[in-house]
């Protein structure tokens, strides 16, 4: 069974500094993860994903998250947090990729000008 | 290259009635999924449907039944209306994707991700 575990429902940082959204997983075989973001009354949008590849995932908007088999994690990190960056974010996990995803209960950033 | 999109935006229902959300996957892709976001929620999955038949299942009741098209597209129907119906009913679609992925590269990982509709807001009351 898979499951997902965001630490931290609400995280609020200063605009400029850097952000640190965890997720920790649990999966019986290699996962595959994925972070999506989602602004007020909108649908999911892919902020990046790893699939076995590079550990260490570059996505969209500067953001980055870094694969740690031995820490069972996939934190997503931006250097200096922008007020565009406030939404809810949500991690997720699946066995393959288009197979079904397993999502946490997000982690709602605000951002402080 | 229209993403995937679902109708209609907004819907309210009272218990006991009957709901149909369609969904039509992006372009190239050939698999719909289907999920349930309640309020304060992370998304909850539904079900999968590919080549026409349901190919995964969450745990949902039978009151959840869809359907896919051989356009792709697809239809969640929900029977017997509950309060707990209430949220936002999200179609992601994955699968043979034409065009450019800005994350594939990135990722070095495959193309076959699922990408997600703007969702269906749906009131029981």
């Amino acid at each position: 069974a898979q499951s997902v575990t965001q630490l931290g429902s609400h995280v609020s940082v200063s605009e400029g500094a850097l952000v640190l959204l965890r997720c920790n997983y649990s999966s019986s075989v290699p996962p595959y993860l994925f972070w999506y973001v989602q602004y007020p009354n909108q649908g999911l949008q892919l902020l990046l994903k790893y699939t076995s590849a590079a550990t260490l995932v570059k996505g969209i908007n500067g953001f980055e998250a870094e694969f740690k088999k031995s820490e069972t994690s996939f934190h997503l990190t931006k250097p200096s947090a922008h007020m565009s960056d406030a939404a809810e974010y949500f991690c997720a996990v699946s066995f393959a990729p288009g197979e079904k995803l397993t999502f946490g209960t997000g982690t709602r950033l605000t951002i402080i000008p | 290259d229209a993403g995937v999109t679902q109708s209609p935006t907004h819907l309210i229902k009272t218990r006991g009635q009957q709901v149909t959300l369609r969904c039509s996957p992006k372009s190239g892709h050939d698999t719909v999924s289907w999920y349930q976001q309640a309020l304060g929620q992370g998304p909850q999955f539904i079900f999968q449907y590919y080549e026409e038949e349901e190919r995964q299942r969450g745990n949902f009741p039978d009151r959840f039944s869809g359907h896919q098209f051989p356009n792709y597209s697809s239809e969640l129907n929900v029977n017997a209306l509950l309060l707990g119906d209430s949220a936002l009913y999200l179609c992601a679609s994955s699968g043979r994707f034409r065009g450019s992925d800005p994350l594939g590269a990135a990722s070095g990982g495959s193309t076959d991700t699922q990408y997600f509709g703007p969702g269906t807001r749906l009131t029981v009351l």
